[in-house]
């Protein structure tokens, strides 16, 4: 059974800190990682995606993966109470070009 | 910017009802889904489509059936609508063989009564 596994959270961080968003996963040889962010009463929205062991940062936001230990996390710096949203991380599926499995997601709040 | 719809956001029907929900996109989009979530679930795949008329099944395709008969438009067909079908169901498409980036509509609540 392919599994991706987040805290559901809440994670509660105060503004302007660094929130740390965690995701494991169980499918060895997937190669395709997204984080998703989902405001509530909204649909996912893609923000970063990444590929290759290590880091990606696009802005205030840090994705970072390792497959030996099968986990991808994304970091927030700078944290603003707009960040407060449901993250979904989501990883593509080994034996199909299509499909992705999702995580249940976990809920960040930012308190000012 | 890319744009995908759901033909309503908010429907409300009866047991043994077929319900009709349809989503557009306008990015020549070849590849689209349909989604269901549910609190704790996360996002369950009911349907896929990777082309015009094709269609594959996701995790949890029972009770539901598709149709792509154009690029731009993917409907989701629940034959006999149930309360257990009670839930948020979003649309998604994207491009790229193995998938890249997908984008969602706006999603429609459906609750059966």
């Amino acid at each position: 059974q392919k599994e991706v596994e987040q805290n559901s959270g809440p994670l509660s961080v105060p503004e302007g800190a660094i929130a740390s968003l965690n995701c494991t996963y169980s499918d060895r040889g997937s190669q395709s990682f997204f984080w998703y962010r989902q405001y509530s009463g909204k649909s996912p929205e893609l923000i970063m995606s990444i590929y290759s062991n290590g880091d990606k940062e696009d802005g205030r936001f840090t994705a970072q993966l390792n497959k030996a230990s099968q986990y991808v996390s994304l970091l927030i710096r700078d944290s603003q109470p707009s960040d407060s949203a449901t993250y979904l991380c989501a990883v593509n599926v080994l034996d199909s070009n299509y499909q992705l499995i999702w995580g249940a997601g976990t809920k960040l709040i930012i308190k000012p | 910017d890319v744009k995908v719809t759901q033909s309503s956001r908010y429907l409300v029907k009866r047991t043994g009802e077929k319900v009709f929900l349809e989503c557009v996109q306008d990015m020549d989009h070849e590849n689209m889904f349909w989604y269901r979530q549910d609190p704790g679930l996360g996002l369950r795949l009911i349907y896929f489509s990777y082309d015009v008329k094709m269609k594959e099944k996701g995790d949890i395709p029972e009770g539901y059936s598709v149709s792509r008969e154009k690029k731009e438009r993917f409907s989701l067909i629940l034959e006999s609508a149930s309360t257990n079908q009670t839930s948020m169901y979003l649309c998604a498409s994207g491009w790229g063989q193995p998938v890249e980036t997908q984008y969602f509509g706006p999603g429609t609540r459906l609750l059966v009564l």
